[in-house]
């Protein structure tokens, strides 16, 4: 099994402010195969960043990812209030598929 | 639109059995992957297993392993999780979703409860 370590576990920022959140795989992943997701409290995630660098549908672009091999980085340019939740990191090239364990954006 | 509709969870004793299911609509059904990955409360998330556009298992989450079992009916647009021997650990909301190199659309979750 691939496991994906999120760095930091909690991160803490104003808006505006740039954040950098870190996957880590156990094992080479597939750049294919590396999503990111935003989870808000109540809500189901959403799909952010598909093959590992790739916006999906109406995302705004201040989110990017970037990464290969075994280190993926999601990047948010210039934080809105909108932004601060839960953002997790995924790989689905080999079963059993994983998530990381999270990363949680808050409100400095 | 797309949705993605759960049901049939629950509150079940441990040892007992329960069948979830996913009611699709919005998509072309049998063009897409499905999965099901279930949150514990306030723990990340979890993939439990998915199935390939025809039907071909991609795979199970160790920890279900030999208990559940995932399946898909084309026909009606769903896709199922047949849950046997439950255990306290399941105890989770189940989110259905859809995708293959990624999950573009995910359900609102049904809620499993396992206890006595």
């Amino acid at each position: 099994e691939i496991v994906l370590t999120q760095s930091p576990g909690t991160l803490s920022l104003s808006p505006g402010e740039r954040a950098t959140l870190s996957c880590r795989a156990s094992q080479s992943v597939s750049s294919s195969y590396l999503a990111w997701y935003q989870q808000k409290p109540g809500q189901a995630p959403r799909l952010l960043i598909y093959g590992s660098s790739s916006r999906a549908t109406g995302i705004p672009d201040r989110f990017s990812g970037s990464g290969s091999g075994t280190d993926f980085t999601l990047t948010v340019s210039r934080l809105e209030p909108e932004d601060f939740a839960v953002y997790y990191c995924q790989q689905c090239g080999t079963s059993p598929y994983t998530f990381g364990q999270g990363t949680k954006l808050e409100i400095k | 639109e797309v949705q993605l509709v759960e049901s049939g969870g629950g509150l079940v004793q441990p040892g007992r059995s329960l069948r979830l299911s996913c009611a699709a609509s919005g998509f072309t059904f049998d063009d897409y992957a499905m999965h099901w990955v279930r949150q514990a409360p306030g723990k990340g998330l979890e993939w439990v297993s998915g199935i390939g556009r025809s039907g071909s298992v991609l795979g199970y989450a160790d920890s279900v392993k030999g208990r559940f079992t995932i399946s898909r009916d084309n026909a009606k647009n769903s896709v199922y999780l047949q849950m046997n021997s439950l255990r306290a650990e399941d105890t989770a909301l189940y989110h259905c979703t859809k995708g293959f190199a990624s999950f573009d659309f995910w359900g609102r979750g049904t809620l499993v409860t396992v206890s006595s």
